[in-house]
């Protein structure tokens, strides 16, 4: 199986440009997170969908973060206008069933994307 | 959600057993216990994790206590591979990730 995959691993960018993070979730998980790492703020989580539909996204920092998840099998989130300080690792997940029912059952992480914001 | 507390880090030797201590006072009665690990340049992965009862998988064990204000996670023999970051989550559904334990493991 070839786990969470997400793209780019690494991107430098200025300040003001779009950036667009992808993220392909194991087949058959219907669970998908986005989750941001600092050395300031941990982990944070941004936003979590079910079945493709966004449950949470309390996270999302403000309106120039977005997280759309067209199908099953694809999720992107996009920063834009970027700022220095969106720079951070981001990490997405997925989990296999209905995390709107507690289900407690293993995240699968990607190997992140390391955003620099110049 | 209810927080936890870890201490910031912890020192092994290799082969020794581990004990991370997690104190979760404030509990609810539908938290689950969860344990990950962020290795170095990697994203977390899953460890263990239980409700009310001991739990052993082929990772660790996870001691829970009689009232569930507090937990242990075990890792019986420690190899330098598991030198890393050790989260104690508490979650319904959705997992919200402290700060975690850095643990260090010396030859």
């Amino acid at each position: 199986d070839a786990g969470v995959i997400q793209s780019p691993r690494h991107e430098v960018t200025e300040m003001g440009q779009e950036v667009t993070l992808r993220c392909k979730p194991i087949s058959g998980h219907n669970s998908l997170f986005w989750y941001r790492q600092t050395m300031m703020r941990g982990l944070e989580l941004l936003i979590y969908f079910n079945n493709n539909v966004p449950i949470d996204d309390s996270g999302m920092p403000e309106d120039r973060f977005s997280a759309k998840m067209p199908n099953a099998s694809f999720s992107t989130l996009k920063i834009q206008p970027s700022e220095p300080r969106d720079s951070a690792v981001y990490f997405c997940a997925s989990s296999l069933g209905d995390r709107t029912r507690s289900n407690t059952g293993e995240l699968f992480f990607g190997e992140g994307s390391r955003l620099t914001v110049l | 959600d209810a927080k936890t507390t870890q201490p910031n880090s912890m020192e092994s030797n290799e082969e020794e057993p581990v004990h991370l201590p997690c104190n979760h006072s404030t509990i609810s009665g539908t938290d689950y216990i969860h344990w990950y690990r962020q290795l170095p340049s990697q994203g977390p992965e899953y460890v263990i994790h239980g409700l009310t009862s001991n739990v052993n998988n082929r990772m660790a064990s996870l001691a829970i206590a009689e009232d569930r204000k507090s937990s242990t996670l075990i890792l019986h023999r420690a190899t330098l591979r598991d030198a890393a970051v050790y989260y104690c989550i508490l979650g319904y559904s959705t997992l919200t990730f402290g700060k975690g334990t850095m643990l260090l493991v010396s030859p």
